[in-house]
């Protein structure tokens, strides 16, 4: 069975500090990685995906992921929070023969100014 | 280019009601999925759909019934509402069934 553990249900840094959220799975065959983000009353918006090939991983808004195998992690950073980076982030794990997504419990993101 | 659309946005119901939430997917997606949010959890998978045909189902009950219709489109019926059952319903398309899934902006129910 896969899972998905995220480490910190909320997560405070200042404007302009590294952003580090994390992310550990547990998958029997080769995950499918996803990281989404929610902003308040709003569906779940695509940053990133890891399926084959570089473990690094760009998505949108300046992040990135790393996919690493030993450590069974896909943690999520940014190298400099802006205050519109505040909303919650959930990731996700599936594999390639699966219809479903396996989603974390999520992170609250807090930006301080 | 439009996104997915799911309507209404938000719906009040009673105990023992039924409810009826529609999605649209992206153009040129085919298959659709079901996630139940409950507040302060992640999402929750219900159901997928592809070609109108049941792909997958999640751990849900009877009561909660979907079905795709000719143009993609996709309906998710709960019957008997309880009040466990106020969440954010999020319908998700994806080209095929095993491709990236983007997220419409969902559905609010609460039930009294």
């Amino acid at each position: 069975a896969q899972s998905v553990t995220q480490l910190g249900s909320h997560v405070s840094v200042s404007e302009g500090a590294l952003v580090l959220l994390r992310c550990n799975y547990s998958s029997s065959v080769p995950p499918y990685l996803f990281w989404y983000v929610q902003y308040p009353n709003q569906g779940l918006q695509l940053l990133l995906k890891y399926t084959t090939g570089a473990t690094l991983v760009k998505g949108i808004n300046g992040f990135e992921a790393e996919f690493k195998k030993s450590e069974t992690s896909f943690h999520l950073t940014k190298p400099s929070a802006h205050m519109s980076d505040a909303a919650e982030y959930f990731c996700a794990v599936s594999s390639s023969g699966t219809y479903k997504y396996i989603f974390g419990t999520g992170t609250r993101l807090k930006v301080l100014a | 280019d439009a996104g997915v659309t799911q309507s209404p946005t938000h719906l009040i119901k009673t105990r023992g009601q039924h409810v009826t939430l529609r999605c649209s997917p992206i153009s040129g997606h085919k298959s659709v999925s079901w996630y139940q949010q409950v507040l302060g959890q992640g999402p929750q998978f219900i159901f997928q759909y592809y070609e109108k045909e049941e792909r997958g189902r999640g751990n849900f009950p009877d009561r909660f019934s979907a079905r795709q219709f000719p143009n993609y489109s996709s309906e998710l019926n709960v019957n008997a509402l309880l009040l466990g059952d106020s969440a954010l319903y999020l319908c998700a398309s994806s080209v095929r069934v095993q491709e990236t899934q983007y997220f419409g902006p969902g559905t609010r129910l609460l039930v009294l």
